[in-house]
């Protein structure tokens, strides 16, 4: 079965790094997403991508945060400098446009786990 | 407001038996609504959706639950199974792409 797979599994970097987690969407996806998870509490939306831009970020999505989708396989989130705050589980998850009518249907990865020094 | 939340934390529940996991929600625009599974170090697993023209939705063992005039959407799983411990989420859609979770809620299956 297709999975979206995530890399590193788990990342520890200093404070002020640049960090990238790579993400291989489930291929025949077009809709990428970006959410986050502070250990012990709920799922946030970070950013959702489609047709090689941005189609919708939170208030959480500010400049040290891009996403990118270099080969048209890949699709990386890149934290220019880190804070103690970023430090949470980043999952990427992919979604079908032929299941359109089921907007909700996202297939996510067993996540990164980003640890912040 | 885009909020959805949960009643309770935990919910402990013998193999064998039904459970049911309540979820509310604030913005009575919203349309649609989603449950979402997360066992232990994996990512959310989509279980079930249901738009707001309809007021129950059923899957394999699942059934969603929708009342718009109170704002509560739950999720019944019959004859819970080991299998079914995890984290459950409600979400909703606020956006273009964009969901909303709730805060989760642990479910322990008793042998």
């Amino acid at each position: 079965e297709p999975e979206v797979t995530q890399t590193p599994s788990h990342q520890v970097t200093q404070m002020g790094q640049e960090v990238i987690l790579r993400c291989v969407p489930i291929s025949n996806h077009l809709y990428f997403y970006w959410y986050r998870q502070i250990l012990g509490q709920k799922v946030e939306f970070l950013v959702s991508f489609y047709n090689n831009e941005i189609s919708e970020k939170s208030e959480i999505f500010d400049d040290q945060f891009s996403v990118e989708r270099p080969d048209g396989s890949n699709f990386t989130l890149k934290i220019r400098s880190t804070k103690l705050e970023d430090s949470a589980m980043y999952f990427c998850a992919s979604r079908s446009r032929e299941r359109n009518y089921r907007p909700g249907e996202l297939f996510f990865g067993e996540g990164s786990r980003l640890t912040v020094l | 407001g885009e909020s959805v939340g949960l009643h309770l934390p935990t919910l402990s529940v013998q193999e064998g038996d039904n459970s049911i996991i309540n979820c509310a929600y604030s913005n009575s625009a919203s349309d649609y609504f989603i449950w979402y599974k997360q066992e232990s170090g994996k990512g959310p697993q989509f279980i079930i959706d249901i738009r707001s023209n309809m007021d129950k939705r059923q899957g394999q063992r699942v059934t969603v639950l929708l009342n718009k005039t109170v704002k509560h959407l739950s999720l019944q799983i019959a004859a819970t199974q080991p299998g079914d411990s995890a984290v459950y989420f409600c979400a909703e859609k606020a956006g273009a792409q964009k969901l909303v979770f709730g805060q989760g809620t642990r479910l322990t299956i008793n042998p």
